[in-house]
């Protein structure tokens, strides 16, 4: 069974701060893709990053980064100078491949930037 | 450019009652599912299809039916409503039923049973 845990599940820093959230997930398949998604105050669900299981590589894209580590089955999210707009509830979520496009999501970490 | 359309937005039922929940998407994607969201426990996924026609169970899909009769429409039918399917209910699609398409949420229903 495949499960993906967000031990934090309320941050709150000052804007400017950098911030960390963590996602750990477990599967036994050997390919799987893995997901971040941002939900605002207003409800939405927002697509932010996509990572295969091959693929290691941090990226980053803009104040976002995301670090991708198989031999810890993690992948955490930064946010560098956060800002208040950042505040929403963030969900990382695990699909298996040959499996339709069915996600396994965490519990979600809610972040609240105060001013 | 609307994307996944949900309806409505907000409802309020009586324990045992019955009602469909819509959604509509026209980016003529082929996957499309259902999720509920409740606090703590992420997103969970309750149905989902990979084509019109063909329709499948996802993790929680106890009192729940769904039908997929053109590509676009994606309703979810709740039989005889009950307080534990108060949720936010989210449809989602994706241009392929393949692991890593990412996922086009509509905007979410509130539903409250009482």
């Amino acid at each position: 069974a495949q499960k993906v845990t967000q031990a934090q599940t309320e941050i709150s820093v000052v804007e400017k701060e950098d911030v960390t959230l963590d996602c750990v997930y477990e599967t036994r398949d050997t390919t799987y893709y893995l997901f971040w998604y941002k939900q605002p105050p207003s409800g939405e669900l927002v697509f932010l990053i996509r990572r295969n299981s091959f693929d290691e590589q941090n990226e980053i894209s803009g104040r976002y980064s995301w670090n991708f580590q198989k031999s810890t089955s993690s992948f955490n999210f930064t946010i560098t100078a956060s800002q208040v707009v950042d505040s929403a509830v963030y969900f990382c979520a695990l699909s298996r491949t040959g499996a339709g496009n069915m996600l396994t999501f965490g519990g979600g970490t809610r972040l609240m930037v105060k001013p | 450019n609307a994307g996944v359309t949900q309806t409505p937005k907000f409802q309020v039922l009586k324990t045992g009652q019955s009602m469909t929940l819509q959604c509509a998407q026209d980016m003529n994607h082929e996957y499309m599912s259902w999720y509920r969201q409740d606090p703590g426990m992420g997103l969970r996924l309750i149905h989902y299809s990979v084509g019109a026609g063909i329709t499948d169970q996802g993790e929680v899909p106890n009192g729940y039916n769904v039908s997929r009769s053109t590509t676009e429409d994606f309703p979810l039918r709740l039989l005889s409503a009950a307080p534990s399917q108060t949720s936010v209910y989210f449809c989602a699609s994706s241009s392929g039923p393949y692991a890593g398409s990412p996922l086009h949420f509509g905007n979410g229903t509130r539903l409250t049973v009482t």
